[in-house]
């Protein structure tokens, strides 16, 4: 079975601080795709990255990068120099092959970033 | 450039009633889900489908059916709705085979809808 898990519930920080959103995940599969999404207070979903269980590469765009570690099971989200505009809720989640690529989701973090 | 277009946005039902959101993708997407979204839950998945005319439970499919007579509609049918069923719905779909990028693709969400039964 497929499991993520994000053990911070919310976090709150002042603008321009440094923060990190954990996220670990759990599956037999070898081959498996990781995914953040956003949900800001509007309620839409905004995808923000995938990654395939392939490729370790850690990632940035922008303020935004991501550290992948197979070796922890974790995929973990940091946003450099918080805006006000990135409070929102922020999604991990995991989807493994088998014709259906459905999503099993982390139950969130919310993120307050303060003026 | 709709997207994922979900109808309704908001509905309130009494208990007992009967409704049907409806889904509707204009990206030739092959697969289509069903999202709840309940507070401290995260989303969890009702019903999903890997084309037309086809139909999977999920995680949570109990109290729910769902049909997919045409590729870019997905129906999600509350036959008797009751106050558990209060959460904010979620459509999404995914996968296109004319992609270039035969690989896992990201889910294109809707808007929601929010659902209230009283």
């Amino acid at each position: 079975a497929q499991k993520v898990t994000q053990a911070q519930t919310e976090i709150s920080v002042v603008e321009k601080e440094d923060v990190t959103l954990d996220c670990v995940y759990e599956t037999r599969d070898t081959t498996y795709y990781l995914f953040w999404y956003k949900q800001p207070p509007s309620g839409e979903l905004v995808f923000l990255i995938r990654r395939n269980s392939f490729d370790e590469q850690n990632e940035i765009s922008g303020r935004y990068s991501w550290n992948f570690q197979k070796s922890t099971s974790s995929f973990n989200f940091t946003i450099t120099a918080s805006q006000v505009v990135d409070s929102a809720v922020y999604f991990c989640a995991l989807s493994t092959q088998g014709g259906s690529e459905k999503l099993v989701f982390g139950k969130g973090t919310k993120l307050t970033v303060n003026p | 450039n709709a997207g994922v277009t979900q109808t309704p946005k908001f509905r309130v039902l009494k208990t007992g009633q009967s409704m049907t959101l409806l889904c509707a993708q204009d990206m030739n997407h092959e697969y289509m889900y069903w999202y709840r979204q309940d507070p401290g839950m995260g989303l969890r998945l009702i019903h999903y489908s890997v084309g037309e005319g086809t139909t999977a439970k999920g995680e949570v499919p109990d109290g729910y059916n769902v049909s997919r007579l045409k590729k870019q509609n997905f129906l999600l049918g509350l036959e008797s709705a009751a106050p558990s069923q209060t959460s904010v719905y979620f459509c999404a779909s995914s996968y296109s085979a004319q992609s270039r990028d035969r690989g896992n693709q990201p889910q294109h969400f809707g808007d929601g809808t929010r659902l209230s039964i009283l």
